[in-house]
């Protein structure tokens, strides 16, 4: 059974500060990952693809560990509008999606 | 920006009744596919459409449920004979050509009583 694990948080952090979380996934075959966010109640909403090593846009920077079997997401200068659950993604077999269960992200003012 | 639309918003049945979930995908996508999430719980993958059929569904997705695509647009989920465990979000997405993204709907929030 593939997996992906995240740390469900929450993570609370000042304004402007930087957050980074990690996922793990257990598709040692796995090639394809996404961040997605999601607000409570609402649709996943695509953050980032990462297909190789990493991905950066703006204020948010992915990367990827193939032996290590993990994803992180680092956040610079948190704002308000970025507190959302983070969904860690594994594209199962370029086919279906499977989800992690989230990382709680609240950015306090 | 096109968006992935989903009908109804929010849809309450008795026990037992057969519900219809409805999806538009945006225009020029061509697969498809069905995820539900149980609140407070992770998004779960229930199944996959390309090319007028079943590509892929998960252990979740058996007899009770089923897709179609009965005309250019539309995207439809059925769950026959709902039980109160099938209570909860489900978002339809898809996926363009060239690429792996998928983009999710508002999804349907069912309420099985």
């Amino acid at each position: 059974r593939k997996e992906v694990e995240q740390d469900p948080g929450p993570f609370n952090v000042p304004e402007g500060a930087t957050v980074a979380f990690n996922c793990t996934y257990s598709n040692s075959a796995s090639q394809s990952f996404f961040w997605y966010r999601q607000d409570c109640r609402k649709e996943p909403k695509l953050l980032m693809s990462v297909y190789s090593s990493g991905n950066e846009d703006g204020r948010f920077t992915a990367q990827l560990n193939r032996a290590s079997q993990y994803i992180s997401l680092l956040i610079r200068d948190s704002k308000l509008s970025d507190s959302a659950t983070y969904l860690c993604v594994d594209l199962n077999y370029g086919q279906n999606f499977v989800f992690g269960p989230g990382t709680r992200l609240s950015v306090l003012p | 920006e096109p968006e992935v639309t989903q009908t109804p918003s929010h849809q309450v049945t008795q026990m037992g009744q057969e519900v219809i979930l409805r999806c538009v995908p945006i225009s020029n996508h061509l697969y498809f596919y069905w995820y539900r999430q149980i609140l407070g719980q992770k998004v779960e993958f229930l199944v996959s459409f390309y090319n007028n059929e079943i590509s892929e569904k998960s252990e979740i997705f058996d007899d009770q449920f089923s897709v179609e695509r009965p005309d250019g647009s539309n995207f439809t989920l059925k769950i026959r004979s709902t039980k109160l465990e099938d209570s909860a979000m489900y978002f339809c997405a898809s996926t363009p050509v060239g690429t792996y993204e998928q983009y999710f709907g508002p999804g349907t929030r069912l309420t099985v009583t």
